[in-house]
């Protein structure tokens, strides 16, 4: 079975400051995928960021790039020039090739702004 | 915008009762999952149509059922309803089998029970 483990319930950042948000993951599979989803206070998750395990290199969109470190099942977000517009709650997935394509959720990280 | 439908946004009802919650899945996307979020239990999977079938089941109740007819979209049915139910059920939609595929959710309805 798929676990996922975000062992940070609250954060908080500065404007402009980097934060990493934490991640790790245990899977039987050689086959999966992990992605960060974002949840502003509207409540609708959105996409942030996804990492195909079988690719080495670490993801990047714009101001958010991962860590992923595959040995140690560990997959942290890093947030580069925080802006107001990121507080949020962020949560780490986890997905399967093959059979259910389900996404398995850790429990969250809510990430304040500070201006 | 995902490009996810889903509605109602809200709801509220009592015990006992009946409700069903629909979603239109982005244009061309062949699969549909539904999540439910609550506080106590967090995002968890409860079901998954491709293509009009049932093509897995997490955690989903038995009061609970859920379709996806020809047009793609698909409606969950909750009944027999508990305090308990109350939370935020998302809709979420995807291509379809593959490698690169990637869920989009949409905004969720928020289901009240008094």
């Amino acid at each position: 079975a798929q676990t996922v483990t975000q062992s940070q319930p609250e954060m908080s950042v500065q404007e402009a400051e980097t934060v990493t948000l934490s991640c790790t993951y245990d899977t039987s599979e050689s086959d999966y995928y992990l992605f960060w989803y974002k949840q502003p206070p509207s409540r609708q998750m959105i996409l942030v960021i996804r990492q195909e395990a079988y690719k080495q290199q670490n993801a990047t969109e714009n101001r958010f790039s991962v860590n992923f470190q595959k040995a140690a099942k560990s997959f942290s977000l890093k947030i580069s020039d925080s802006q107001l517009g990121d507080a949020a709650m962020y949560f780490c997935a986890s997905k399967t090739q093959g059979g259910s394509e389900k996404l398995v959720f850790g429990k969250g990280t809510k990430l304040t702004v500070n201006p | 915008d995902s490009g996810v439908t889903q509605t109602p946004k809200h709801l509220i009802t009592a015990t006992g009762q009946r409700v069903t919650l629909r979603c239109s899945p982005r244009s061309g996307d062949l699969s549909v999952y539904w999540y439910q979020q609550s506080l106590d239990q967090g995002l968890q999977f409860l079901i998954q149509y491709y293509n009009g079938e049932e093509r897995a089941k997490g955690n989903i109740l038995e009061r609970f059922s859920a379709q996806q007819f020809p047009d793609l979209h698909s409606e969950l049915n909750l009944s027999s309803l508990e305090l308990g139910d109350s939370a935020l059920y998302f809709c979420a939609s995807s291509v379809g089998r593959g490698r690169t595929d990637t869920q989009y959710f949409g905004p969720g309805t928020r289901l009240t029970v008094l």
